[in-house]
């Protein structure tokens, strides 16, 4: 991706916690999301945070620094289905929030 | 539908042959997005439309490539004299409106260019 930097592959056991780590270029930052694949599946929308922060949704929280260009992804309570790349995507100040990707991190989680 | 549909599912084509991607976004979803994804990279943005106007066709990778929306609803993407380097899966997104991120993606069309 654009100057969006994320690990290629990770590996946790169930029922641990992970943390997915996402750097970008901070010019025309317009927010900081992310995305859950399946393999062979649509991308699916996990969170967004636009300010400085943790934000919180069930066992997935997402964390955002603006200041050094720095978000991660937590996920608790680790899952097999959980097992999917993980894209962060940073939303740019052009019209129409055009989201450049991440090449995405591949989570697998072993029991 | 109750979402993204997009067609065909996979298509195997020869060099040199066009081919036509279509997307039918979310009721009532105007924004539009494509974006291409090859093994192993992130989502490559294609061309996004507001309604049926397409502001910003920045990342056409040539002018083989060309999309259009009717409607303010379907959307195809058409790739003309198909290259090897085609290959991808080509996602359709669509949105309520441009000042969200928050996309909902179809399954994408396999494209596999011989």
């Amino acid at each position: 991706g654009q100057n969006i930097d994320q690990p290629t592959e990770m590996t946790a056991t169930e029922g641990a916690i992970v943390q997915i780590n996402c750097t970008y270029q901070t010019s025309g930052f317009n927010g900081l999301f992310w995305y859950q694949q399946h393999a062979g599946e649509a991308p699916t929308f996990l969170s967004y945070n636009v300010l400085d922060g943790l934000e919180e949704k069930g066992r997935f929280s997402s964390f955002l620094s603006r200041s050094k260009g720095y978000s991660y992804l937590l996920l608790k309570e680790l899952q097999m289905k959980d097992s999917a790349s993980y894209l962060c995507a940073r939303g740019t100040l052009e019209y129409g929030n055009k989201l450049v990707f991440g090449a995405g991190t591949i989570l697998r989680v072993k029991s | 539908g109750a979402g993204v549909s997009q067609s065909p599912s996979n298509k195997v084509t020869e060099k040199g042959k066009d081919v036509e991607l279509r997307c039918d976004p979310i009721s009532g979803h105007t924004a539009l997005y494509w974006y291409r994804q090859s093994l192993g990279q992130g989502l490559e943005f294609l061309i996004y439309f507001q309604g049926n106007s397409a502001p910003d066709k920045s990342g056409l990778p040539s002018d083989r490539f060309s999309a259009e929306r009717t409607g303010g609803s379907v959307s195809t993407l058409t790739i003309q004299r198909t290259q090897q380097e085609d290959s991808a899966v080509y996602l359709c997104a669509s949105s309520p409106h441009i000042d969200t991120g928050e996309l909902f993606f179809g399954e994408g069309s396999r494209l596999t260019v011989l």
